[in-house]
């Protein structure tokens, strides 16, 4: 069965820094989606980055940008000048058919 | 603006009552995934739709939950007999096809007391 782990269950980082959040994640099959996404404290969750497995180059989007290592099944989020409003909860996902997530990794963001 | 609609957003009830957690996915969407979200476990996968078909429901306990899709535009999540152990944040989400992206509703907190 497939399986995400997120071993960083809380980070802080100063504001206008860069951290990076990290994710393993476990499969037999080769072609998949990753996932990062986001939840506030409003609860919403918000798709922040998708990666797809068949892609080399690695997805970025604004200040976010992921590190995909396919064959060490690592998918690591880089979020660069951090903002007070990237404060939240982040949950790595992986899909093939479904959709499952990891525990998530609560960020602080420090002014 | 297509989104996702929960409803009710918050529910508390009785321990032995019945409750029934709706989802209206994206229009055009054609799978519907149920999420619960607890501090200890984080976000599980409940059970899924595709075309309304029930492809996987190994995340339930059987014996008190259970999910349908009357209609393309209607997902339901009934939990019966309630127990305090079940109080959470059910999230519904919706896609298109195969695990391409889950476009997420604002959940329901369910508090059984």
């Amino acid at each position: 069965a497939q399986t995400v782990t997120q071993s960083q269950p809380e980070m802080s980082v100063q504001e206008a820094e860069t951290v990076t959040l990290s994710c393993t994640y476990d499969t037999s099959e080769s072609d998949y989606y990753l996932f990062w996404y986001k939840q506030p404290p409003s609860r919403q969750m918000i798709l922040v980055i998708r990666q797809e497995a068949y892609k080399q180059q690695n997805a970025t989007e604004n200040r976010f940008s992921v590190n995909f290592q396919k064959a060490a099944k690592s998918f690591s989020l880089k979020i660069s000048d951090s903002q007070l409003g990237d404060a939240a909860m982040y949950f790595c996902a992986y899909g093939d058919d479904k959709i499952i997530f990891g525990k998530g990794t609560r960020l602080h963001i420090l002014p | 603006d297509a989104r996702v609609t929960q409803t009710p957003r918050h529910k508390v009830t009785e321990m032995g009552q019945e409750v029934t957690m709706r989802c209206q996915p994206i229009l055009g969407h054609n799978t519907v995934f149920w999420y619960r979200q607890t501090m200890m476990q984080g976000l599980e996968l409940l059970a899924y739709f595709r075309n309304r078909a029930p492809l996987d429901d190994s995340g339930m306990p059987k014996d008190r939950f259970s999910a349908e899709m009357p209609d393309a535009t209607l997902a339901t999540l009934k939990i019966q007999p309630s127990e305090p152990r079940d109080s959470a944040v059910y999230f519904c989400a919706s896609g298109k096809g195969e695990a391409t992206e889950a476009f997420f509703g604002q959940g329901t907190r369910l508090t059984v007391v």
